[in-house]
């Protein structure tokens, strides 16, 4: 697609259940960003994808919280054992490269988990 | 560490107005660029205006334009002629590129609707 998607738009689950969130990038784009998104807060950066290279994953709160990037295009964020402060929209986005000059990331819509 | 400060949550402003929106960082680095984002209710995040830090001449973008002092660590937005479609909330955003960090760091954002 034309630009960053993730799946699904919402997600409702229960306290204590696992959750998988996905973001598909940007084509050819190699750096992936996941932030978190509370409510009246700004962005909050989770973790952070470049090519091959090992994760950024200094913004993860929490051993809940893990990320994949499957060959160097989607990536899948689990949360584990939800909690209702895990409430949030998660927002994924891409860049074609992580060090460029700009860095213009480009986000997807996010993923509003609500935890019961 | 760098910070963003929005301290504005909340604005208002008349249709085909003029308003400006406050953002001041705090950082020790020289290499940076500073972004505003903004964000209507489909929570799309677009880029609005990016400014590199070694540039002294303030960006502009069409109805866009900032007033960055580099001095003061100071980045504000102005939106001229104000539309109803840029009702949104708006985030200020810092990049260090002389570091290996590779994402972007907000403010809480600033809330801004036009009334016509």
């Amino acid at each position: 697609g034309a630009g960053v998607s993730q799946s699904p738009s919402n997600k409702v689950t229960e306290k204590g259940k696992d959750v998988e969130l996905r973001c598909d990038p940007i084509s050819g784009h190699t750096a992936l960003y996941w932030y978190r998104q509370s409510l009246g807060q700004g962005l909050e950066f989770l973790i952070y994808f470049q090519g091959n290279s090992a994760p950024d994953k200094s913004g993860l709160p929490s051993d809940r919280f893990s990320a994949e990037r499957t060959g160097g295009s989607v990536s899948t964020l689990t949360i584990q054992r939800t909690q209702q402060e895990d409430s949030a929209v998660y927002l994924c986005a891409s860049s074609p490269r992580g060090g460029g000059a700009t860095n213009e990331q480009f986000f997807g819509p996010g993923t509003r988990l609500t935890v019961l | 560490a760098q910070t963003v400060t929005q301290s504005q949550p909340e604005m208002s402003v008349q249709e085909a107005e003029t308003v400006t929106l406050s953002c001041t960082y705090d950082t020790s680095e020289n290499n940076y660029y500073l972004f505003w984002y903004k964000q209507p209710p489909s929570r799309q995040m677009i880029l609005v205006i990016r400014q590199e830090a070694y540039k002294q001449q303030n960006a502009t973008e069409n109805r866009f334009s900032v007033n960055f002092q580099k001095a003061a660590k100071s980045f504000s937005l102005k939106i001229s002629d104000s539309q109803l479609g840029d009702t949104a909330m708006y985030f200020c955003a810092f990049w260090n590129y002389g570091g290996s960090q590779g994402n972007l760091i907000f403010g809480k954002g600033t809330k801004l609707s036009v009334k016509p």
